[in-house]
């Protein structure tokens, strides 16, 4: 099993539709989550990190859910420059290094 | 600041060359990283730096050698270069505080074996 799963996609969604990804991790004791985004040929970059207590951000909104394991992220009336990957990512402790395990992605493209 | 570059940007090799990656970060951060990514898979960390002098392995460091003579750089070279190893490499930096876990990445090398 991956230590964090994606649906790879692709979402196709029109401009203004309301979108949602989801995410597994396989270890419990992680403690730290985060959205990454990856446009197409670029290096990924924070897009936001996840609260317990479930966090937004403007349009997008990230939610925590530590007993299944599983975290989402949220996008509302979605633009065109929200097309990209969407990387889920998993801080494992005991880490010493900030250890990330990144998921393989979620494409999104948003359509006219 | 120009935060974290990468060189090359591009490189063909034939197998059994060898190379070498170079990453500079002027953030001043203490960890370093080197990640591969291929379609399909998530970023995988190859080897990793936790400060000037000192380097450890990541998953998949086979094939890989780093050095972190200075605080700024990490280089990652390819002894002997093999097909498997064509790949997008990336190059990370971090803090050390504590709770502060983004990574700040480099512009990537896209790497073919031929």
């Amino acid at each position: 099993r991956k230590e964090v799963e994606q649906d790879p996609g692709p979402f196709n969604v029109p401009e203004g539709a309301t979108v949602a990804f989801n995410c597994t991790y396989s270890n419990s004791a992680s403690q730290s989550f985060f959205w990454y985004r990856q446009d197409c040929r670029k290096e990924p970059k924070l897009l936001m990190s996840v609260y317990s207590s479930g966090n937004e951000d403007g349009r997008f909104t990230a939610q925590l859910n530590r007993a299944s394991q599983y975290i989402s992220l949220l996008i509302r009336d979605s633009k065109l420059s929200d097309s990209a990957t969407y990387l889920c990512v998993v801080n494992l402790p005991p880490g010493g290094y900030n250890k990330l395990i990144f998921g393989a992605g979620t494409r999104l493209a948003v359509h006219p | 600041n120009a935060g974290v570059t990468q060189t090359p940007k591009f490189r063909v090799l034939k197998t059994g060359q060898s190379m070498t990656l170079l990453c500079a970060q002027d953030m001043n951060h203490e960890y370093m990283y080197w990640y591969r990514q291929d379609p399909g898979m998530g970023l995988r960390l190859i080897h990793y730096s936790v400060g000037e002098g000192t380097t450890a392995k990541g998953e998949v460091p086979d094939g890989y050698n780093v050095s972190r003579l200075k605080k700024q750089n990490f280089l990652l070279g390819l002894e002997s270069a093999a097909p498997s190893q064509t790949s997008v490499y990336f190059c990370a930096s971090s803090r050390i505080t504590s709770g502060s876990y983004e990574q700040y990445f480099g512009p990537g090398t896209r790497l073919t074996v031929t």
